[in-house]
């Protein structure tokens, strides 16, 4: 098995509004990672956890707050979003973080800010 | 750094047509390669992938041959059908670096026609 779920499959949200994002996974995978992909754009990487502990963050706003309460599960809190921030958010997971791990994508979350 | 190129679309072809998207990268390192398939609408799907040279990977009769003397990775497939129309990746994970970072190619869109 190698699905990876995602909840909310879409979301709309006011710029005032505080939301969560939910990823989870039961592979056994010890790294997940957020991506964010805009509309004929390859994703690009937002975060990454490391044994629950966040291992990289690429300069994402501070609007975007990561969290990974276990090992199987991600989530994504957004407050004060732009309407520039209305994307595709994938999840991803992989074995762990030695380089060269295969990465296993989630159907994503649509999300508009108004 | 590390790069992926992959040709341009959208490309269009008729059903049964063979097809050939090119892939070329730039390593530091011993990458894995990897092709990724994103049907509208929807996240990204892990199609095929090649951890070392001269590997072949396959799958739904697609294949992919990680070729280090050309440093590519095309994508193949004999006979195309309308449900294979999406947008391909090419991406790269590079382990000498123990990167945790896929490097994505620009993607290119397909369009089947019947």
């Amino acid at each position: 098995d190698t699905e990876v779920t995602q909840t909310p499959k879409h979301l709309v949200m006011g710029m005032t509004n505080k939301k969560s994002l939910k990823c989870e996974q039961h592979m056994g995978h010890r790294a997940m990672y957020w991506y964010k992909q805009k509309a004929k754009k390859p994703p690009e990487l937002m975060f990454v956890y490391s044994y629950e502990k966040l291992s990289i963050n690429e300069s994402v706003p501070s609007r975007f707050s990561p969290e990974c309460p276990n090992s199987s599960l991600l989530n994504l809190h957004l407050h004060a979003l732009q309407p520039e921030d209305s994307a595709l958010y994938l999840c991803a997971s992989s074995q762990d973080l030695l380089g060269a791990e295969t990465q296993y994508f989630g159907p994503g979350t649509r999300l508009l800010v108004l | 750094g590390d790069s992926v190129t992959q040709m341009e679309g959208p490309v269009t072809l008729s059903e049964e047509a063979f097809l050939t998207i090119n892939c070329t990268y730039t390593a530091t390192g011993y990458p894995s390669l990897f092709w990724y398939v994103q049907y509208p609408g929807e996240g990204l799907q892990l199609l095929l992938k090649a951890t070392k040279a001269d590997d072949k990977g396959s799958n739904k009769g697609f294949e992919a041959t990680y070729r280090k003397e050309t440093t590519s990775f095309h994508l193949e497939k004999g006979s195309v059908q309308v449900s294979d129309s999406a947008v391909y990746f090419c991406a790269l994970s590079d382990r000498v670096n123990r990167d945790d970072k896929i490097i994505f190619g620009k993607g290119t869109r397909l369009h089947i026609l019947p």
